[in-house]
């Protein structure tokens, strides 16, 4: 089960905005959304986002995530040092009736 | 407030068998969907396996097919994962995380070596 495509990586300054892609296809990302989690160091992921930009009670308002076709996107804004962390998307895939994950980004604020 | 804890894990040698659990609270247990999910030490996440609210259907990873059973106890609470055939490439902390995994436990590890 082949998994969805983050970039490994992406480094940004305090105080700027970071976007963050997860590439699948019309089976998962684009047809069901995707969900964003992030992950501290020795932490489990924590929901940040469901079913596109939807956030759950308590995430800051500088998560924010949208999609486009089989892209789905995170943007941090206002980037703080509690944000450096692991950013996992996962999407359901109806054609082979399991979760899939992106390999992760991991964040770091500069 | 939702709760997931699970317990279970350990070391074992390759080939054995152990027996995850995850005891769930805060919310109507039968109401979800469940999952295991994997995180091999320094790597990313792994989804393991789906068990609906009602017990079936049931899916699983092609990479632990016919090794592991999903189950649950809807009256108990709680969910669980039979690991047998067991390799050192299944040496994970195992996540249980509710339906759309909006929720997750602390995970449990395992360690599969000789």
């Amino acid at each position: 089960q082949a998994g969805l495509t983050q970039p490994p990586s992406v480094s940004k300054g305090l105080r700027q905005t970071a976007t963050l892609t997860c590439t699948g296809n019309n089976n998962n990302v684009g047809n069901q959304g995707a969900v964003w989690l992030q992950q501290h160091q020795g932490h489990p992921p924590k929901l940040l986002s469901y079913r596109n930009n939807n956030r759950p009670s308590g995430i800051s308002e500088r998560f924010s995530a949208s999609r486009s076709g089989n892209t789905a996107s995170l943007t941090i804004t206002g980037l703080q040092p509690e944000d450096e962390a692991d950013y996992y998307c996962s999407a359901w895939d109806s054609n082979l009736s399991a979760w899939l994950f992106g390999g992760g980004t991991k964040l770091t604020v500069l | 407030e939702v709760q997931l804890v699970e317990s279970g894990g350990g070391l074992v040698q390759p080939g054995g068998s152990l027996r995850l659990s995850c005891a769930a609270s805060g919310f109507t247990f039968s109401n979800y969907g469940m999952n295991w999910v994997r995180q091999a030490p320094g790597k990313g996440l792994e989804w393991v396996s789906h068990i609906s609210g009602s017990g079936s259907p049931i899916f699983y990873a092609d990479s632990v097919k016919g090794r592991f059973t999903i189950s649950r106890d809807n009256a108990k609470n709680s969910l669980y994962l039979q690991m047998n055939s067991l390799r050192d490439e299944d040496t994970a902390l195992y996540y249980c995380a509710r339906g759309t995994i909006d929720y997750w436990g602390p995970g449990t590890l395992v360690t599969v070596s000789s």
